[in-house]
């Protein structure tokens, strides 16, 4: 069964602190993996995408890493904001091989709440 | 503001009752999803479009939900007979259905059936 588990279920950090998110999936065929942020009440927005071939990627504050072998993820934060305080979650996209590529059914994780304090 | 708008944002509702939720994605998106999404828990997919196609269902979409893309514009998700299970919020998102396309989600219909 295709699955995505984040650990932790939460974290609460002091503002200007780093921290990790960790993600472990069996989606297979895997096309791309992606982090989301969530505020509360709100949609979530996107943080990366990474697909198969990818290590690493980068946005702000943010770096995400994958390693595909081990079917693993990592969202690391660098000097937390208080406006980081969220929900994050790892998404992975199985691969259609009716439409060539990460199609339809994106499974997500439940998401790590992390909790910044000034 | 062009992002993905959903209405309404609240939604309170009698069991049994029919209710209809509107998504209107971002324009040049020919991707529109609908997910489910409960407390403490991460989105459930619900269905997608590609333009006015709907290509896939879960098979958490039981036969009292449904969704159309008429035009392959807007969206709707009717949900009929409503039951206090149904309580969740409902999230839409749209891309442009490319690999690397990030989903952008709008801030969701909050359905609570009393």
């Amino acid at each position: 069964k295709n699955q995505v588990e984040q650990s932790p279920q939460s974290l609460i950090i002091l503002e200007g602190k780093n921290c990790t998110l960790q993600c472990n999936y069996t989606v297979s065929p895997f096309s791309n993996l992606r982090w989301y942020k969530q505020d509360t009440g709100r949609g979530p927005v996107s943080l990366t995408i990474m697909t198969f071939s990818e290590n690493t990627k980068s946005n702000g504050r943010y770096t995400a890493t994958l390693d595909a072998d081990t079917k693993q993820s990592s969202l690391h934060i660098t000097a937390s904001q208080l406006s980081d305080s969220a929900s994050y979650i790892c998404v992975v996209g199985p691969r259609d091989l009716n439409y060539g590529g990460s199609q339809g059914n994106l499974i997500f994780g439940k998401g790590t709440k992390l909790s910044v304090k000034p | 503001d062009t992002g993905v708008s959903q209405d309404p944002r609240h939604k309170i509702t009698k069991r049994g009752q029919n209710v209809t939720f509107r998504c209107d994605p971002i324009s040049e998106h020919n991707r529109l999803y609908w997910y489910r999404q409960t407390l403490g828990q991460g989105p459930e997919f619900l269905t997608y479009f590609q333009n006015e196609a709907q290509l896939e269902k879960s098979r958490l979409l039981s036969d009292r939900f449904s969704a159309e893309r008429p035009k392959g514009s807007f969206s709707t998700l009717e949900i009929q007979r409503t039951e206090q299970g149904d309580s969740a919020m409902y999230l839409c998102a749209s891309s442009l259905g490319r690999m690397d396309s990030p989903l952008h989600f709008g801030n969701g219909t909050r359905l609570t059936v009393t």
